[in-house]
């Protein structure tokens, strides 16, 4: 596609629940990251994919979070039991490789709010 | 750990004044900087980088910044601001694993006309 694309937009949903986001990264991109940008933490690094596996995972915050990535291109981010501290927007990137000169491109990101 | 600090949370600029966003980073090892912007309802998108070489590196838009490694800052210019650069900026380093960017908390640059 023409950039990395993020569904839902925005999700509410209630302390307690499974949600689950979705990343459809840029065709032919093999790295996917998965960022989290919240109110007073910034931007923080969750998991990254290179293809379908997972070398780095050290941002999870916690258990309830989790990520897999399958035929290396779409990317779904769960998170089990909601608190609301989950709350933030949830960014997608994607980059043609893993080399530190390789761009990663952002999507729109998804915005949970957790009630 | 590695950390990047900005300074300023929120700058207000008139049109046609200049411009400078502080960036200071921790990680003393060979290091890869950027900085990324976050126009009002888009995506962010990346401004500049610097990898090695010179250490003023221009972007788009007219910004540039200067890799300054005794200092270890990597300050963001633009001599004279438009409208249009009203956004959120953020400073990245990537980390010592080589992969993930760990950004500042970002700066607010809001531009009257």
């Amino acid at each position: 596609g023409a950039g990395v694309s993020q569904s839902p937009s925005n999700k509410v949903t209630e302390k307690g629940k499974d949600v689950e986001l979705r990343c459809d990264p840029i065709s032919g991109h093999t790295a996917l990251y998965w960022y989290r940008q919240s109110l007073g933490q910034g931007l923080e690094f969750l998991i990254y994919f290179q293809g379908n596996s997972a070398p780095d995972k050290s941002g999870l915050p916690s258990d309830r979070f989790s990520a897999e990535r399958t035929g290396g291109s779409v990317s779904t981010l769960t998170i089990q039991r909601t608190q609301q501290e989950d709350s933030a927007v949830y960014l997608c990137a994607s980059s043609f490789g893993t080399g530190r000169g390789d761009e990663q491109f952002f999507g729109p990101g998804t915005r949970l709010t957790v009630l | 750990a590695q950390s990047v600090s900005q300074h300023n949370h929120h700058v207000i600029l008139s049109e046609a004044a200049s411009l400078e966003l502080g960036c200071n980073y921790s990680y003393g090892g060979t290091v890869n900087l950027f900085w990324y912007v976050q126009y009002p309802g888009q995506h962010l998108q990346l401004l500049l980088k610097y990898f090695s070489g010179d250490p003023l590196v221009k972007g788009i838009k007219g910004f540039e910044a200067e890799f300054i490694k005794s200092k270890f800052s990597f300050n963001l210019r633009k001599p004279s601001v438009q409208w249009s650069d009203t956004a959120e900026y953020f400073c990245a380093v990537i980390g010592q694993a080589g992969t993930a960017l760990i950004f500042g908390k970002g700066t607010t640059l809001s531009v009257s006309s």
